[in-house]
C-alpha cells in the first residue's frame, strides 16, 4: 500500500509568481484534503476535494485553488504569491464520505518559500 | 463553528512519568476529534480518533484520550513517557468529515 506522496519537497518563489503543488492520494481513499503550515503554527485547512469536486474551503482566498483528478491525485495553486504565503503545504487523503474512514493521512509536505 | 484550543504550548515531563496533554473545542454538531503527532522533519502521523463511539479511545504507542461532552474536552494521555515521545502534538476537530481544524499544537519534551 503506498502512502500519500508530494512533490517537489521545496520550492523557491518570487512574490507575486504562480506556483503548483502536487499530491498523490493514498491507495483506496477518494478524497484529499489541503493544508497550509506556518511556522511555530498548526496546520489550516485550506480545501477539500472529493471526486473531483471541492467539498469543502476554509477561510483562504480564491487564489488559492485546486484540482482533484480521476485517479484522485491533487494540484493545489496559488496565484499572486505573497510573502505570507510562505509555509509548509500538506496533503492528506482519507476515504471520504460513507467509507466510515475519515481519519486522514499526511504526506511529507512541500515547503514553499516566497521572496 | 468549530474551533480547537490546546491549553500548554510546551509541556515537559520526566521520562517513566505520566502525559497530559490538554485540548478543548468548541463544536455546533457531534465532533469527530483526533490526535495527531509530528515528529520533527517528518510527516503527521493519527494516534488516535473518536467518532461517537466508546468516550475511552485507544490509540498507537499507548496513548489514549477521553471524551467529555459535558467538559468539551478530548484530553491525550500516556501512562509513562518514552523519550521517543518527545515531539508535537496537535488535536483536531472535524466539521461534517469535510472541515478539520487544528489545535496550535503543543511540544511534548521528555527529560531523561
Amino acid at each position: 500500500e503506498t502512502g500519500v506522496t508530494q512533490s517537489p519537497t521545496h520550492l523557491i518563489k518570487t512574490r507575486g509568481q504562480q506556483v503548483t503543488l502536487r499530491c498523490s492520494s493514498q491507495s483506496g481513499h477518494n478524497t484529499v484534503s489541503w493544508y497550509q503550515q506556518a511556522l511555530g503554527q498548526g496546520p489550516q485547512f485550506i480545501f477539500q476535494y472529493y471526486r473531483e469536486e471541492e467539498n469543502g474551503r476554509g477561510n483562504f482566498p480564491p487564489r488559492f485553488s485546486g484540482l482533484q483528478f480521476p485517479n484522485y491525485s491533487s494540484e493545489l495553486n496559488v496565484n499572486a504569491l505573497e510573502l505570507d504565503d510562505s509555509a509548509l503545504y500538506l496533503c492528506a487523503s482519507s476515504g471520504g464520505p460513507g467509507t466510515g474512514t475519515i481519519e486522514q493521512y499526511f504526506g511529507p509536505g512541500t515547503r514553499l518559500t516566497v521572496t | 463553528a468549530q474551533s480547537v484550543t490546546q491549553l500548554d504550548s510546551h509541556v515537559s515531563v520526566s521520562e517513566g512519568t505520566p502525559v497530559l496533554l490538554r485540548c478543548n473545542y468548541s463544536s455546533s454538531y457531534s465532533p469527530s476529534l483526533f490526535w495527531y503527532v509530528q515528529h520533527p522533519n517528518k510527516g503527521l502521523q493519527l494516534l488516535l480518533k473518536y467518532t461517537s463511539a466508546a468516550t475511552l479511545v485507544k490509540g498507537i504507542n499507548g496513548f489514549e484520550a477521553e471524551f467529555k461532552k459535558s467538559e468539551t474536552s478530548f484530553h491525550l494521555t500516556k501512562p509513562s513517557a518514552h523519550m521517543s515521545d518527545a515531539a508535537e502534538y496537535f488535536c483536531v476537530v472535524g466539521e461534517n468529515f469535510n472541515k478539520f481544524y487544528f489545535g496550535s499544537g503543543t511540544k511534548l519534551n521528555v527529560k531523561p
